[in-house]
């Protein structure tokens, strides 16, 4: 089955750029979201179809996919963005159909 | 605005069954496919099944397949999630989904993505 490989955790100090990894074979080929997690909460879709924002999401987040990584940049890094960041395909075969997670990335603004 | 509530969590001994509801407000029910994503305690977000949708279409985990049902009843705008023969491992916080549209593929690329999620309700599955 598909496999979606996420760092657990990265830092990144208020005002700078962090970027989250999202690693799978050939994903370039597949469409990738992206979710914002925060403590206690439930989920929130912060990138869409590869590169696309929600209403209401800042222009601070974005997203690539290319070859084997895509990836979720947020600039400007705030406090209010620390979270768990999670990436997401839509594995569809011959044999099956899937949702598949990556294993979620902590991101700490230090 | 939408509006996601979810319902029928609780403890259960391994091997009991419970019904999880799912009543959607804010947007037209009947056009979009919906899922169940569920969260173990500390861990990370694990995909459990979909649904088209009319309805016609139903997807699973392997993990699940055979031991959980989703349902729809459009009219009703809910969707459904039957648990049976429960395992300590199906312990976990239960989150409602609304697909950000009808759910599809076309030309070999998927578009089924998560645009709107419940709270959640939680299943503890213990003796």
């Amino acid at each position: 089955s598909y496999v979606l490989t996420q760092a657990p955790s990265v830092s990144v100090a208020p005002g700078q750029t962090a970027t989250i990894a999202c690693g799978g074979n050939n994903i370039g080929s597949y469409i990738v979201h992206w979710y914002q997690q925060r403590s206690g909460q439930a989920p929130v879709l912060v990138v869409y179809d590869d590169t696309d924002r929600p209403s209401g999401i800042p222009e601070r987040f974005s997203g690539s996919n290319s070859g084997d990584t895509a990836t979720l940049t947020i600039s400007r890094a705030e406090a209010g963005d620390e979270a768990d960041y999670y990436c997401q395909v839509w594995d569809s075969t011959v044999d099956h159909s899937r949702m598949v997670f990556g294993g979620g990335t902590k991101l700490t603004v230090l | 605005q939408v509006q996601l509530v979810e319902s029928g969590g609780g403890a259960v001994q391994p091997g009991r069954s419970l019904r999880l509801s799912c009543v959607a407000s804010g947007f037209t029910f009947s056009t979009h496919g919906m899922h169940w994503v569920r969260q173990a305690p500390g861990k990370g977000l694990e995909w459990v099944t979909s649904i088209s949708y009319d309805g016609r279409n139903e997807y699973y985990i392997d993990s699940v397949k055979g031991r959980f049902t989703i349902s729809r009843d459009n009219p009703r705008n809910t969707v459904y999630l039957q648990v049976s023969s429960l395992k300590p491992e199906d312990t976990a916080v239960y989150y409602c989904a609304k697909d950000k549209g009808s759910g599809y593929c076309s030309g070999g690329r998927c578009y089924v993505r998560v645009d709107s999620w419940g709270q959640g309700t939680l299943v503890r599955v213990a003796s």
